[in-house]
């Protein structure tokens, strides 16, 4: 399976924009690049995805390199209740191998939001 | 969007005894897996949940340890049989429709083996 490295943890102050980085040297054309968080005591939860283009939402944005071994998760204005652990994950979407679907969850970011 | 109901949502269990955890969505959906989180660390995934035939384990989990059953495309169960203190875990189910799909989690289960 692909592997995505991020740093440990990373800090920010509320209202601040906080850019979460995430390498995939070793992506597949196969591969859609998944953001999910799990706040303290809950289950992750979808933040984003995309595969090649850049992608917005109501969460955040998803910025992908021109040869997608990267990618930046970008929060435009961090709040407290955006402090929780961050994964990059590659997700293969070839319906006809047998990790479609699946995740692979490495070891994330630890997001901390100071008022 | 699909919201997951696990139940039991913690318990505490005597080694050797066997837990069942249950997984409903509110909608059907084509996939549905389990998920374990030790203490401290990430999610690893134990089994895709197949709908009418045996569950795909991944490396290290096995049916005897972990049966899983799908009776429908919206209930799923999960076993931890013969427990010992090292399953103290907590278990999550995930499910979602398919080819670009964000995937939904449950709350998690939360299990003690003492």
């Amino acid at each position: 399976d692909a592997k995505t490295t991020q740093p440990n943890s990373m800090e920010s102050n509320e209202e601040e924009p906080v850019h979460l980085p995430c390498n995939h040297s070793t992506i597949s054309g196969t591969d859609y690049i998944h953001w999910y968080r799990q706040l303290p005591s809950q289950g992750p939860e979808y933040v984003i995805h995309g595969l090649t283009s850049n992608v917005n939402n109501r969460m955040a944005s998803l910025a992908i390199a021109e040869d997608r071994k990267s990618s930046t998760l970008i929060l435009h204005r961090a709040t407290l209740r955006d402090a929780a652990v961050y994964y990059c994950i590659l997700r293969d979407e070839d319906a006809g191998g047998t990790s479609y679907g699946k995740l692979t969850f490495g070891q994330g970011t630890i997001l901390t939001v100071h008022p | 969007s699909a919201v997951i109901s696990q139940k039991p949502s913690r318990d505490i269990c005597q080694r050797g005894t066997s837990l069942t955890i249950q997984c409903q969505v509110d909608s059907q959906v084509t996939m549905m897996f389990w998920y374990r989180q030790q203490p401290g660390q990430s999610l690893t995934l134990i089994a895709t949940a197949n709908q009418g035939s045996e569950a795909t384990y991944e490396s290290g989990f096995v049916i005897d340890k972990f049966p899983i059953s799908r009776p429908n495309l919206t209930f799923s169960t999960l076993t931890v049989s013969n427990m010992s203190p090292e399953d103290s875990s907590i278990y999550l189910c995930s499910a979602g429709q398919g080819l670009g799909w964000e995937a939904f989690f449950g709350q998690g289960t939360r299990l003690t083996v003492v």
